[in-house]
């Protein structure tokens, strides 16, 4: 079975400007959540979509918006990036609330 | 907010012994504890889910969970060079698939 899959995996962008980051999950898993990681902060959960529903969403402004389709892939958009927002983000897929598996990540440079 | 708490590390151990990697949580109502290992540069790869209080093997890794004093552990037999990473303790809390991690504990295994 394929991983999960992220795209792009490296982006570069100015503040001011938004950014859409996709991520398939591996097949059949319905469940898709998303993390922000950085230096500083860690690993934190940002929010879950499962059968096109965000179920639960983390402590972030509301800049950081997503999505899931109906074949189960995700995106996750960034409006108005700030300097901060600069991390690696990741996608985890599940099948249901058990066990996550994490794409390879994108890695977000705000300059 | 719920917390899971590691040493940082780094952790050094030498080729061959056991590595020893602890984890505390503050969240009672947790059920599920998750043990992924992070390569620099890379995402996370689970290495072993454990449920229920006790000891869980898979290979050179034992899991072990004491619900009562809220600790989760990773043994690492005969540690190899390859076994050096950030290892990132997680468990479930606060809704639908929400993953809380820990720090990350840096080993390094020397030859």
């Amino acid at each position: 079975k394929a991983g999960v899959t992220q795209t792009p995996r490296y982006l570069i962008k100015t503040r001011g400007q938004q950014v859409t980051l996709s991520c398939s999950p591996i097949s059949g898993h319905r469940s898709v959540s998303w993390y922000q990681q950085t230096p500083g902060q860690g690993l934190q959960f940002l929010f879950e979509y499962f059968s096109e529903t965000q179920r639960n969403k983390g402590n972030f402004p509301g800049r950081f918006s997503g999505r899931q389709f109906s074949n189960s892939r995700s995106e996750m958009n960034v409006s108005t990036l700030e300097l901060g927002d600069s991390a690696l983000y990741l996608c985890a897929s599940s099948l249901a609330q058990d066990t996550q598996y994490f794409g390879p990540g994108t890695r977000l440079t705000v300059l | 907010q719920k917390e899971v708490e590691q040493n940082s590390g780094p952790l050094s151990v030498p080729e061959g012994a056991i590595a020893s990697l602890n984890c505390t949580y503050s969240d009672r109502g947790s059920q599920s504890f998750f043990w992924y290992r992070q390569y620099s540069g890379k995402s996370p790869e689970l290495i072993m889910s454990i449920y229920s209080n006790g000891d869980k093997e898979d290979g050179r890794f034992t899991a072990q969970l004491n619900k009562a004093s809220q600790y989760v552990s990773l043994l690492i037999r005969d540690s190899q060079p390859s076994d050096s990473a950030t290892y990132l303790c997680a468990s479930f809390s606060g809704g639908y698939n929400k993953l809380i991690f820990g720090a990350g504990t840096r080993l390094a295994v020397h030859p």
